[in-house]
């Protein structure tokens, strides 16, 4: 499979508790980026990095979320001190030189 | 600022007629426009785009879109509908003048296509 694949893809924790994420792009994108989808809305952007460097960062993602795409290729997205409110579908993409994102197929969050 | 509306909380068509799911953008420049489809506990599979050039974009299972840039609008067809299209829709917007490549997306829309 040569899409854009996410793990886990269901995490359930207790408040409080930190919650690490991974997502691994299509081969050849330099472009990643990371959505935040809650029930009945679409997504919502969270951070974009080109290769490595993490060029754009919403206000959505407090001081409690941070990502690194650290070789350029996978991310991770960690969330400490999880609260009920992060409950979610975090969503991964990844573009090439192309503007068409592909989507991975998502980790759902639920904070008890 | 980009933004996408799309009116229609949901859309419900029988077996065999004409499917539309409308959607409107709002852009500084020119837009960049997609459709993705979601199934239940599934990430989003892309449709079609629209770049730039013929206004009637076609794209998979055999939806297509039509780009009008006077009324902003960027409506996803498909002109015989299948109950295995029944999912939700979502319509996205970039702003093709900006290195911003973030997607603002739409509410989204559940089709629902009854046998």
């Amino acid at each position: 499979d040569t899409g854009v694949s996410q793990d886990p893809r269901h995490k359930i924790t207790k408040r409080g508790q930190n919650v690490t994420f991974r997502c691994d792009p299509i081969s050849e994108h330099n472009r990643l980026y990371w959505y935040r989808q809650t029930l009945g809305q679409g997504p919502e952007f969270l951070t974009y990095f080109q290769n490595e460097a993490q060029l754009e960062k919403s206000r959505l993602l407090s001081d409690r979320f941070s990502a690194e795409r650290p070789k350029g290729s996978f991310s991770t997205l960690e969330i400490q001190r999880t609260e009920q409110g992060d409950s979610a579908m975090y969503l991964c993409a990844s573009s090439g030189i192309s503007v068409s994102k592909f989507f991975g197929p998502g980790t759902r969050l639920t904070v008890l | 600022a980009q933004s996408v509306a799309q009116p229609e909380d949901q859309v419900n068509v029988a077996e065999g007629n004409p499917l539309t799911v409308k959607c409107t953008y709002s852009v500084s420049g020119n837009p960049y426009l997609f459709w993705y489809v979601q199934y239940p506990n599934r990430g989003l599979q892309f449709l079609l785009k629209y770049i730039t050039g013929d206004n009637l974009v076609k794209g998979s299972y055999g939806f297509e879109a039509e780009f009008n840039k006077s009324q902003t609008s960027f409506h996803l067809k498909k002109p015989s509908a299948l109950v295995s299209d029944s999912a939700l829709y979502f319509c996205a917007v970039r702003d093709m003048g900006t290195n911003d490549y973030k997607l603002s997306f739409g509410a989204g829309t559940t089709v629902t296509v009854r046998a």
